[in-house]
């Protein structure tokens, strides 16, 4: 079946650092991916995603690309902020089929220090 | 525009009470989709909705479990008998049409607490 694995958390930096969360999928056919945020006490909401292999996906300073070769969507940010704290959830809807079920990681807490 | 609703935020409820959770969607949206949070982990789905009809029932974990959105808006997930186990929260989450790139919107939750 599908799934999705993100690298464990927690994660902490320091302001400005670099940023890198990995996640892998399994899928059949060609899904989708996504990046969701949830920031400290509001709802999940889409970071970025890309839906077609070697897309990449940017939004606020964060990328990630679509890699079918390495069956892998890291989430990458070259200078955080202490904004930036919050839980991130790698997600896929399978391809194949008309709809947009999700399938998550487990997240990754990320805190970012001043 | 007023985003995802979700009724109440917070449900505190005894081992074998029934319990039903409201969801109301993005005006427009026909697909809508309930998922589970339990504490650590990320969501998992329930199950989705286009327009009225339950379309993927897949994700209900038994038979206590039931969902309904008979006018094609709100959606009510109804929970019969309930264990410690379901404790969780409950998402809601709508979209535009129910492509499989379509971006899912999704409200606060509901916090289900089973003593």
């Amino acid at each position: 079946g599908n799934s999705v694995t993100q690298m464990e958390g927690p994660v902490t930096l320091s302001e400005e650092a670099f940023l890198t969360i990995n996640c892998t999928y399994t899928a059949t056919g060609y899904p989708s991916l996504f990046w969701y945020v949830q920031y400290p006490g509001e709802g999940l909401q889409l970071l970025l995603k890309a839906t077609k292999a070697d897309d990449k996906g940017s939004n606020k300073g964060f990328e990630a690309t679509y890699r079918k070769e390495t069956t892998s969507f890291h989430l990458e940010k070259g200078s955080v902020q202490v904004s930036d704290s919050a839980v991130y959830f790698c997600a896929l809807s399978r391809g194949g089929t008309s709809y947009g079920k999700l399938t998550f990681g487990q997240g990754t807490i990320l805190t970012v220090h001043p | 525009g007023a985003g995802v609703s979700q009724t109440p935020s917070n449900k505190v409820t005894e081992k074998g009470k029934y319990v039903e959770l409201r969801c109301d969607p993005i005006s427009g949206h026909t697909a809508l989709y309930w998922y589970r949070q339990s504490l650590g982990q990320g969501p998992e789905f329930l199950i989705y909705f286009q327009g009225t009809g339950a379309a993927d029932d897949s994700g209900l974990p038994n038979d206590r479990f039931f969902a309904v959105r008979p006018e094609g808006s709100v959606s009510t997930l109804k929970i019969q008998r309930t264990e410690r186990g379901d404790s969780a929260v409950y998402l809601c989450a709508s979209s535009l049409t129910s492509g499989r790139g379509d971006e899912q919107f999704f409200g606060p939750g509901t916090r289900l607490t089973v003593l």
